[in-house]
């Protein structure tokens, strides 16, 4: 079985700072993506960023990285020059190679960006 | 402009009716999705499907139920509401990007059983 962990049930942040939202992960299968969204208070979720298990470089998509180590199954977002939109709510998700159910979520972490 | 669109946005219906929320998308994704999310937790996935005529149930075990007769629409149904059904409910569908599944999810429908 998949399981995501996300520790963080809230951040704060200063603007134009960055900062970290931690994820782990659990999973016997070698072949997984690791995905971020993020909602709003609007309540869509928005992709940001993925991350292949195979890929050898950390994505990044912007001010949006990926922070990737394996070995300790943890995919970390770092957003850098955080702005005041950038509050909402951010999930970490996971997919296996082959699997029928698409993504399991973490329980997310609500970001607060502050002026 | 988003692709998935879902109506309604909010809804609050006493219990014992029947609701649709409809879930429409115009990227010609084959694969589309139901999730439940209650205020502030985790998605939950209720439905998917790979093409027309292919539904499956998910993760999470839900009273609702999906079609899927036509690739653009993927409505789900709750023959007879009751509170325990108020929640979120996100639509989505899914597109292979430098190979990985991203699914692009709708706006959400929220509803509240009363």
């Amino acid at each position: 079985a998949q399981k995501i962990t996300q520790t963080q049930p809230g951040m704060f942040v200063q603007e134009k700072e960055a900062v970290t939202l931690d994820c782990t992960y659990d999973t016997s299968d070698p072949s997984y993506g690791l995905f971020w969204y993020k909602q709003p208070s609007s309540g869509e979720m928005i992709f940001l960023i993925y991350q292949g298990s195979y890929d050898q470089q950390n994505a990044t998509e912007g001010r949006y990285s990926l922070n990737f180590q394996k070995a300790r199954k943890s995919a970390n977002l770092v957003i850098s020059a955080s702005q005041l939109g950038d509050s909402a709510m951010y999930f970490c998700a996971m997919r296996v190679s082959g699997s029928a159910r698409q993504l399991t979520f973490g329980s997310g972490t609500q970001l607060t960006v502050l002026p | 402009e988003a692709d998935i669109y879902q109506t309604p946005r909010y809804l609050v219906i006493g219990t014992g009716k029947k609701i649709t929320l409809e879930c429409s998308q115009t990227m010609g994704h084959d694969k589309m999705y139901w999730y439940q999310q209650d205020p502030g937790m985790e998605l939950h996935l209720i439905h998917y499907s790979y093409g027309v005529n292919s539904t499956e149930k998910g993760d999470l075990s839900s009273e609702s139920t999906v079609s899927r007769i036509r690739t653009e629409h993927f409505p789900l149904t709750l023959e007879s509401a009751r509170p325990s059904h108020t929640s979120q409910y996100l639509c989505a569908s899914s597109r292979q990007k430098s190979g990985a599944n991203v699914l692009t999810f709708g706006a959400g429908s929220r509803l509240t059983v009363l």
